[in-house]
């Protein structure tokens, strides 16, 4: 069974610190993304990377980057949080983009004071 | 990007009544897949439609993909509170909106 690890369930940041949100796979999948889910708006692409060291801006990149050093690592780093960023963030894997079942990491509810 | 559109947003139905959410696209969809997530959880894969007019059933549900491939739909037969949670389908990266179902004991 395919595991998604995210580093933590809850965090609680200040303004303008730099985050950083990990997730791990053991699947050996190619792909993988992040989330962010908002009452209302649904599951909204922030970046997502289909090879080591790739990686591409999905429909709300601004305020965030991504590393992909090691194939079943994905981070997502806060440059300076902001109050607008306080959110559900849900890190995905896939094995092959957009054929392969995205499986999901239990998410990282942030909250930036 | 892609809009893929949801509707109803919410559904609240007795316990033994059926359930429909319909998704819909201004564009011809490759494949369509569909995710439940209960309250507090994250997405759970239910299933992946690939071919146009295609239909699978899983138990009490049943997926229809369009002759056009430009909508699909999920149906819940005689729903039961396992059932609570919201449906999302999903293509090429984009979660549709959304569908929250609660149902009443």
């Amino acid at each position: 069974d395919v595991k998604v690890t995210q580093s933590s369930r809850y965090l609680v940041k200040r303004t303008g610190e730099k985050v950083f949100l990990e997730c791990v796979q053991d699947m050996d999948h190619e792909n993988m993304f992040w989330y962010r889910q908002d009452p209302g708006l649904g599951l909204r692409l922030i970046y997502f990377s289909y090879d080591v060291k790739m990686k591409e801006k999905g429909d709300i990149p601004e305020g965030y980057s991504v590393s992909r050093e090691k194939k079943e690592r994905f981070s997502l780093i806060l440059e300076s949080a902001s109050t607008n960023q306080t959110s559900m963030y849900l890190c995905a894997s896939s094995l092959r983009q957009g054929v392969s079942p995205l499986h999901f990491g239990n998410g990282t509810r942030l909250t930036v004071t | 990007g892609q809009q893929v559109m949801q509707i109803p947003q919410y559904q609240h139905v007795q316990e033994g009544e059926d359930f429909t959410t319909y998704c819909n696209s201004s564009t011809t969809l490759s494949n369509i897949q569909w995710y439940k997530q209960r309250p507090g959880g994250h997405p759970v894969f239910l299933i992946q439609l690939v071919k146009s007019g295609e239909v699978k059933k899983q138990k009490r549900l049943t997926f229809q993909f369009g002759e056009a491939k430009k909508n699909s739909s999920l149906h819940i037969t005689a729903t039961q509170t396992t059932d609570v949670g919201t449906y999302f389908c999903y293509e090429k990266l984009t979660f549709g909106t959304g569908t929250r179902l609660t149902i009443i004991p």
